[in-house]
């Protein structure tokens, strides 16, 4: 079984200012990772993704994420938002199966609004 | 540009009525998804689906049902609406290999008075 624990459930900015929304999990299996964005009315999009490889992954829209297995991290960043950020993002957690198939199975974050001010 | 579309977007029901959630995607994904979400809170997988004829429970319970008849369509039902099924329900497709994403339709927001 996997948890996702999102430190923030509010995070105000101002514009052009750097962001760090803040995402802990803990799983008894290897996991996928991911963040998703959800804008008011809309559903949830895929910003990035963490399968393997390098911990540091890069996602649209500028933002970035770096896996960081030691202290079960996997933490969102930009180093300039805009205005159009603000929208409630979600860090999300699927465990690996046998042979590293994920089985789609995703384990959500309570989420984190970012909302970016003038 | 959606490949997944969930009719009605918005649903005002009275307690005690039968209802049905659409959910269509065009993308051939074997895996589709029911998610709840209510404000402020994470979302919760309530039901799943592999393929044509596979359908299981999620990780929330639900009164909620499901039917996998044709691939693309993955419709969601409630024989009898309660004030506690208001909620948003989000549908979801993903295929099969590690790597891919979950694609989300713009969800049903449920009203039941």
């Amino acid at each position: 079984a996997q948890s996702v624990t999102q430190l923030d459930s509010q995070v105000p900015v101002f514009e052009e200012a750097p962001v760090e929304l803040r995402c802990n999990y803990s799983s008894s299996v290897s996991v996928y990772l991911f963040w998703y964005v959800q804008y008011p009315n809309q559903g949830l999009q895929l910003l990035l993704k963490y399968l393997s490889g390098s911990t540091l992954v890069k996602g649209i829209n500028g933002f970035e994420a770096e896996f960081n297995k030691s202290q079960t991290s996997f933490h969102l960043r930009k180093p300039s938002v805009h205005i159009s950020d603000t929208a409630e993002y979600f860090c999300a957690v699927s465990g690996r199966g046998a042979g590293g198939t994920s089985y789609g199975k995703l384990t959500f974050g309570q989420g984190t609004i970012l909302t970016v001010h003038p | 540009e959606a490949d997944i579309y969930q009719t009605p977007r918005y649903l005002v029901i009275g307690t005690g009525k039968k209802i049905t959630l659409e959910c269509s995607q065009t993308m051939g994904h074997d895996k589709m998804y029911w998610y709840q979400q209510d404000p402020g809170m994470e979302l919760h997988l309530i039901h799943y689906s592999y393929g044509v004829n596979s359908t299981e429970k999620g990780d929330l319970s639900s009164e909620s049902t499901v039917s996998r008849i044709r691939t693309e369509h993955f419709p969601l039902t409630l024989e009898s609406a309660r004030p506690s099924h208001t909620s948003q329900y989000l549908c979801a497709s993903s295929g099969r290999t590690a790597n891919s994403p979950l694609h989300f339709g713009n969800g049903t927001r449920l009203t039941v008075t």
